[in-house]
């Protein structure tokens, strides 16, 4: 059955160092996203791609954050300059139609800690 | 605000026992409800997706009710298995927000453990 896999599925970084975190969507899915969740709290949207461009975005989703379909398969989200309360779990989904009309499949999650 | 709310926020039941997960919702225009099950340090993975018109959906041992006029949905867990024990989650969508992911609303989960 067709999955949706991250790299890694730990990081460690410094404070205001760059990170970038990779998904492979499932392969005819159209829509993608990234998710995090803070250790405790509930899954936050951060962003959705579609058509090679972002279509929503959330507050938290500032300039420090960044998305690219580099290829027909990769889906990256770069951090550019991580602060401590990046530390959490992030995750990718994908799926076919909009989020908002069908279920969406989820990723393992990267863990993300910033020391 | 759009807002989804479950109970308990955690839960311990012995093996074999049956469970009911609450989720209530000011979410307004519903659209689906989504309830998924996130193993520890793991993505959520779909159990039921319900519309307006549907009042239960059964996936397995796990069946999903909803009543929208009172914006309640219920998740009834039966004879529970030792690979129950994760969060379960409660995803409310807004209708009419272009089918976004921003119209997706969160709540934070119920942590299930089931003790043999």
């Amino acid at each position: 059955e067709p999955e949706v896999t991250q790299t890694p599925s730990h990081q460690v970084t410094q404070m205001g160092q760059e990170v970038i975190l990779r998904c492979v969507p499932i392969s005819n899915h159209l829509y993608f996203y990234w998710y995090r969740q803070i250790l405790g709290q509930k899954v936050e949207f951060l962003v959705s791609f579609y058509n090679n461009e972002i279509s929503e975005k959330s507050e938290i989703f500032d300039d420090q954050f960044s998305v690219e379909r580099p290829d027909g398969s990769n889906f990256t989200l770069k951090i550019r300059s991580t602060k401590l309360e990046d530390s959490a779990m992030y995750f990718c989904a994908s799926n076919y139609l909009a989020a908002s009309y069908n279920e969406q499949f989820f990723g393992p999650g990267t863990r993300l800690t910033v020391l | 605000k759009n807002q989804v709310e479950q109970s308990p926020q955690s839960l311990i039941i012995l093996e074999g026992k049956n469970c009911t997960l609450q989720c209530n919702y000011t979410v307004s225009p519903f659209s689906n409800l989504r309830w998924y099950k996130q193993d520890t340090g793991r993505g959520p993975v779909s159990l039921t997706i319900m519309t307006f018109s549907e009042n239960t959906k059964s996936n397995g041992r796990y069946t999903a009710t909803l009543d929208a006029d009172t914006k309640q949905s219920s998740l009834h867990i039966t004879a529970s298995q030792l690979s129950d024990s994760a969060s379960y989650i409660c995803v409310v969508s807004v209708s009419g927000s272009g089918g976004g992911a921003d119209g997706l609303t969160f709540g934070k989960g119920t942590h299930l453990i089931i003790q043999p």
